[in-house]
């Protein structure tokens, strides 16, 4: 159980397009799902929380009208890269939170690696 | 500050030995939850192990083991009998806030590579 499936798993994109990331919980509801960003050989820095039916809490730095989020389901969120640049390449990590967990609540997606030419 | 320090960028083993990847933390908070996980080359995170703060005895999980030494703020993980499979990256992370609005920080991570 606890399975959380992200989409695509690679994309390659021209400067200035849009590019939709999903991340779903397959077999649980999740109210709360997070966005991570991480570059090469880097950490995992949190962009986001997602609250299904209300506004993302963006991290301080993180572009709202960039990387937009929505929560439209219990186990649905998607991140929109709006007009993407080069250096929004990176590797795009979801997880979704599962209350019920004893204590790993966190379940991550299997990353979006990003190329933005 | 820094409140994930993982001070180790790489570390070797040979096969089967131990090793003991460094992770110290801070916060105020006086519930808050400490995990390790592991990433391959793939960038799946993989959960290994989960200490709580009111935890009173280390958490082991397998050929894992969690050296939580709470006055000094420390939360080490100790990889027993190293498998060539266990090289990967390996993040130490907290997690913190009040009970619905967690968040969880990142430690910058250790370069694990098992020599056989």
């Amino acid at each position: 159980g606890a399975v959380v499936s992200q989409h695509p798993s690679r994309v390659i994109c021209k400067s200035g397009t849009s590019v939709k990331i999903e991340c779903r919980s397959l077999d649980f509801q999740a109210t709360t799902m997070f966005w991570y960003r991480q570059f090469p050989k880097k950490s995992l820095m949190l962009m986001a929380t997602s609250n299904e039916g209300s506004k993302a809490t963006y991290e301080q730095g993180v572009e709202k009208d960039k990387f937009l989020i929505n929560h439209a389901s219990l186990t649905l969120s998607t991140l929109t890269v709006t007009s993407a640049h080069p250096e929004d390449s990176s590797f795009y990590i979801c997880s979704a939170r599962w209350t019920l967990s004893s204590y790993n609540e966190q379940f991550f997606g299997p990353g979006t690696r990003l190329t933005v030419l | 500050a820094q409140k994930i320090t993982q001070t180790q960028p790489g570390m070797f083993v040979q096969e089967k030995e131990a090793v003991t990847l460094d992770c110290t933390y801070d916060t105020s908070d006086p519930s808050y939850g400490l995990f390790w996980y592991k990433q391959p080359s793939s960038g799946e995170m993989i959960f290994l192990i989960y200490q709580g703060s009111y935890d009173q005895q280390n958490a082991t999980e397998g050929r894992y083991s969690l050296n939580f030494q709470k006055a000094r703020k420390s939360a080490n993980l100790v990889i027993s009998a190293s498998q060539l499979g266990d090289s990967a990256m390996y993040f130490c992370a907290m997690r913190e806030g009040p009970s619905g609005t967690y968040k969880y920080i990142f430690g910058t991570g250790t370069r694990l590579k098992v020599l056989a």
